[in-house]
């Protein structure tokens, strides 16, 4: 199965602040479409999970344009700008390309 | 509005079978998408467990694969995750989810219910 890594379990950031939350796949996450099947959550208490940004980059709908989705092959990165009260909460990165889907470990954004 | 609702025991003992319903409002089952079961273990590790597409059929994480069962009542517009053989590592919150297909990202999430395996 695909291995998802994400290296940091916790990040400590300030508000304001832009913050980079990386995701390294053991193998490439492009499939022959064209797209890679990789999508990023966010997880807040008492409220559902989110989805934020699918395909490595597209943005779902109603997510604000400070979360950036990025990366190709095995390396990519949830980017948020200007971090808000809001965004403080675990992020986890999913590939969909191979069965048995599976999960980066989640990172949380602390308050720092 | 579509919205997931996770139910069941929180509590359930060893050796015993793990039963959760989702249910879902806002959309029919039938009509589209597939329908996870997801859980995420104390210490914030997630795990894919299998999912029931709109058609009935169903793929498993192999991980679990002996022990799992995916089902679904279209009447009810619900859909059930049976576990076989709990042991305590199987202590989690539980979530279910719809996968958005073509896109490929899960666009809705029960809140998630927490179970216990304890004796």
């Amino acid at each position: 199965q695909i291995t998802l890594t994400q290296q940091a379990e916790s990040l400590w950031i300030s508000p304001g602040e832009r913050v980079s939350i990386t995701c390294r796949a053991s193998q490439s996450l492009l499939y022959t479409d064209g797209k890679h099947y990789l999508s990023w959550y966010q997880q807040r208490p008492g409220q559902t999970t989110k989805a934020l940004i699918y395909h490595a980059s597209v943005r779902t709908d109603g997510v604000p344009t400070r979360f950036i989705g990025s990366g190709s092959g095995t390396e990519f990165t949830l980017s948020i700008e200007h971090v808000q009260p809001e965004d403080f909460a675990i992020y986890y990165c999913l590939q969909t390309l191979k069965s048995p889907w599976t999960f980066g470990g989640g990172t949380k954004l602390e308050l720092k | 509005e579509i919205q997931l609702q996770e139910s069941g025991p929180g509590l359930v003992k060893p050796s015993q079978s793990l039963s959760l319903t989702c249910s879902v409002t806002g959309y029919t089952i039938t009509s589209g998408y597939d329908w996870s079961w997801i859980r995420k273990f104390p210490g914030n590790k997630m795990e894919w467990m299998g999912y029931i597409s709109n058609s009935g059929s169903t793929n498993y994480n192999p991980s679990l694969k002996i022990r799992i069962s995916i089902t679904r009542d279209t009447s009810k517009n619900q859909f059930f995750l049976q576990l076989n053989s709990v042991t305590t590592e199987d202590t989690a919150t539980y979530y279910c989810a719809r996968r958005k297909l073509r896109r490929d990202y899960f666009d809705y999430w029960g809140q998630g219910v927490m179970v216990t395996v304890s004796s």
